[in-house]
């Protein structure tokens, strides 16, 4: 099964760029890599998700090496809003629905 | 408004009680999934369930159970067998089965009396 690897917490400052990795050395062929916000008594809410290389929307970008053992979620200039726990999931093909502990980050004025 | 609904928010359970969680989607997603999340912690898989009539256990199915008899519901019971049941629990769907992403509700907070 592709464990998934983060960071316990991240402090950042409103406007600057956050960078989460998540680390998955046994990702499969077939695995796909989500991400996903939750906030205090709430259920998870999608961010962003890929395969290979570089996938953006309007919220996120999210950048896989060629390797795929890691993937990186950035968040552009943050706001306090943004604080939250952020989760990234393997998804794969045998059953594999691995969330990590997730990263916590806290956003300061 | 598309989304999952999850009741009640909270529960509360003796020792010895079967509770049953209420999940239901207006999403016409045909995955649907549980998870429960204990403090601090990530999202661990209890069931799944692929398509109507049929589910598979997660990683942690011991002392729950679940039926699919509808594509828009997904009840999960916590039976007494579940020596710790005290979580909170997640619902989600998704438009098909892994590779998709999944849209959750937002949870039941289980305590024991």
């Amino acid at each position: 099964l592709a464990k998934t690897t983060q960071p316990i917490s991240m402090d950042s400052y409103e406007g600057q760029e956050v960078n989460i990795t998540c680390s998955h050395n046994n990702i499969a062929t077939n695995d796909y890599i989500t991400w996903y916000q939750q906030f205090p008594s709430q259920g998870p809410r999608f961010i962003i998700q890929g395969y290979k290389t570089k996938v953006t929307n309007e919220v996120a970008s999210l950048f896989i090496p060629a390797d795929r053992k890691s993937s990186t979620l950035s968040l552009p200039r943050v706001s306090l809003s943004d604080t939250a726990v952020y989760y990234c999931l393997v998804e794969g093909s045998q059953g594999n629905l691995i969330f990590g502990k997730g990263t916590k980050l806290s956003v300061k004025p | 408004d598309g989304g999952i609904t999850q009741s009640p928010k909270y529960l509360f359970r003796k020792e010895g009680q079967n509770v049953t969680l209420s999940c239901e989607q207006n999403l016409n997603h045909d995955a649907m999934y549980w998870y429960r999340q204990d403090p601090g912690q990530g999202l661990r898989l209890i069931y799944y369930s692929q398509i109507v009539n049929d589910f598979q256990k997660g990683d942690i199915a011991e002392g729950y159970s679940v039926s699919r008899e509808k594509k828009e519901s997904f009840p999960l019971t916590v039976t007494s067998a579940q020596k710790n049941p005290t979580a909170f629990y997640l619902c989600a769907s998704s438009i098909g089965y892994w590779e998709e992403p999944q849209h959750f509700g937002d949870g039941t907070r289980l305590s024991i009396l």
